[in-house]
């Protein structure tokens, strides 16, 4: 089945540090990546949807300097948390398409979590 | 744009005994409909989806959940619930979207399902 990893699964940094996150589709290629971030008993927000070889969209209310988005490749996306701060902390999720019958379907990765001290 | 809503934050129920977790959208194009499994520190699975066709959907593990337009309802059930059911459970809507397109998904505010013997 289709397979989709996150590194490092859980990551402890000091404010003002950065972190990147990677999301890697492991046996297939994903032309579109998403990536969510979820906060404690509650749902998931799409922060933005990365697309290989092209800037990553973001949802309204999404800083783009704050988190960089790189699609390098049809098998890896990064989050990159620059400069971060304690309500940073959250466990980001990403997940790549793949093309299922007539519909993308989503494949999650298990979740990075982050705490900014 | 479309939502999601799931009223149920926490739905407590005995094993063997039937659940129904509701999942009610809102969207003014055609959609496809999804449930997610979220098991504590993970990342999400898919348990079912709805794309066209029959408005009755199955899983694997005996949950099934049924599409009704008129009532934008897209409930789970399961008429006998395992300890092992124990997990966050999200419904998600994406728009239909024309070959070639991923489409976003947004999801509900997710349902704790908590089994007890």
């Amino acid at each position: 089945g289709a397979v989709v990893s996150q590194h490092p699964s859980r990551v402890i940094c000091k404010s003002g540090t950065s972190v990147k996150i990677e999301c890697r589709s492991l046996d297939f290629q994903a032309t579109t990546m998403f990536w969510y971030r979820q906060f404690p008993k509650k749902s998931l927000m799409l922060m933005a949807t990365s697309n290989e070889g092209s800037k990553a969209t973001y949802e309204q209310g999404v800083e783009k300097d704050k988190f960089l988005i790189n699609h390098a490749s049809l098998t890896l996306s990064t989050l990159t948390v620059t400069s971060a701060h304690p309500e940073d902390s959250s466990f980001y999720i990403c997940s790549a398409t793949i093309l299922a019958g007539v519909s993308y379907e989503q494949y999650f990765g298990p979740g990075t979590r982050l705490t900014v001290t | 744009a479309q939502s999601v809503t799931q009223l149920d934050s926490q739905v407590p129920v005995f094993e063997e005994a039937p659940v129904e977790l509701r999942c009610n959208y809102s969207s003014s194009v055609s959609v496809y409909l999804f449930w997610y499994v979220q098991y504590p520190n993970q990342g999400l699975q898919l348990l079912l989806k709805y794309l066209s066709g029959s408005t009755l959907v199955e899983s694997i593990n005996g949950f099934e959940a049924e599409f009704n337009k008129s009532q934008t309802s897209f409930h789970l059930r399961k008429p006998s619930v395992h300890i092992s059911d124990t997990a966050e459970y999200f419904c998600a809507v994406s728009a239909k979207t024309p070959p070639g397109t991923a489409s976003k998904l947004t999801f509900g505010t997710g349902t704790r399902l908590q089994v007890t013997l």
